[in-house]
């Protein structure tokens, strides 16, 4: 167990749809990174989030947004779904989001868009 | 988009044979690590190796990186059944100031039977 927490486990939904995913870090850690898995694409880097700012961005599509909020919690918002969006999303957390630092993995949130 | 490529794709071994996967990447990087990834689950921290190290070792792991040519390798010795799983390496570089990334390989899907 990392210590990081991700809900839900699963969603599914339809194609236009907007979903929420939440992710909570480890006790003490300050950075949020999110990524995206899929079959074709691989594990993507999306975004990352340090002390409730946003630090990096990586593949992250104009209709997904993300934020860190004061209790160091973050959400990642997903709307106007496509079919191309069902993957696997993964939360990570680092105690000060250094590039040197070991990033510790949530379980995951299974999306499916139909 | 991936750093780089792992190879090979899968592996199959008898339990008590060594494994070994070789990652490349493209870019400079800070340091390299690896995780292994049980089937749809999250990522686990395997290693970290540092780019001004050349080998590293912890319990059955053993990783080597050899920057001149961009590639490293992760060697698993005495392998049990409970190895069986995907793993990935992943580089670390900076992004813009103290902003990082970890950008992920293609991932080894290692198979270790009875």
């Amino acid at each position: 167990d990392s210590g990081v927490t991700q809900t839900p486990k699963h969603l599914i939904t339809a194609t236009g749809q907007r979903v929420t995913l939440r992710c909570s870090p480890r006790s003490g850690d300050l950075s949020v990174y999110w990524y995206q898995q899929s079959l074709d694409q691989g594990l993507q880097f999306l975004i990352q989030y340090y002390n409730g700012e946003e630090r990096a961005k990586g593949n992250i599509l104009e209709r997904f947004s993300a934020q860190q909020f004061p209790d160091l919690h973050s959400e990642l918002n997903l709307s106007s779904l496509e079919l191309g969006d069902s993957a696997l999303y993964f939360c990570a957390s680092s105690p000060r989001g250094r590039v040197g630092e070991t990033q510790y993995f949530g379980p995951g949130t299974r999306l499916l868009v139909l | 988009s991936q750093q780089g490529e792992e190879d090979p794709q899968a592996l199959s071994i008898q339990e008590g044979e060594n494994a070994t996967m070789n990652c490349s990447y493209k870019t400079s990087i800070n340091n390299l690590q690896w995780y292994r990834q049980n089937s749809g689950r999250g990522l686990v921290h395997l290693i970290l190796i540092r780019s001004n190290e050349r080998e590293k070792h912890s319990g059955r792991l053993r990783v080597t990186l050899d920057t001149s040519k961009k590639s490293s390798s992760l060697l698993i010795t005495a392998s049990r059944a409970a190895d069986t799983a995907s793993y990935f390496c992943a580089t670390a570089s900076y992004l813009v100031g103290t902003a990082s990334k970890l950008t992920f390989g293609t991932g080894t899907r290692l198979q270790v039977t009875l």
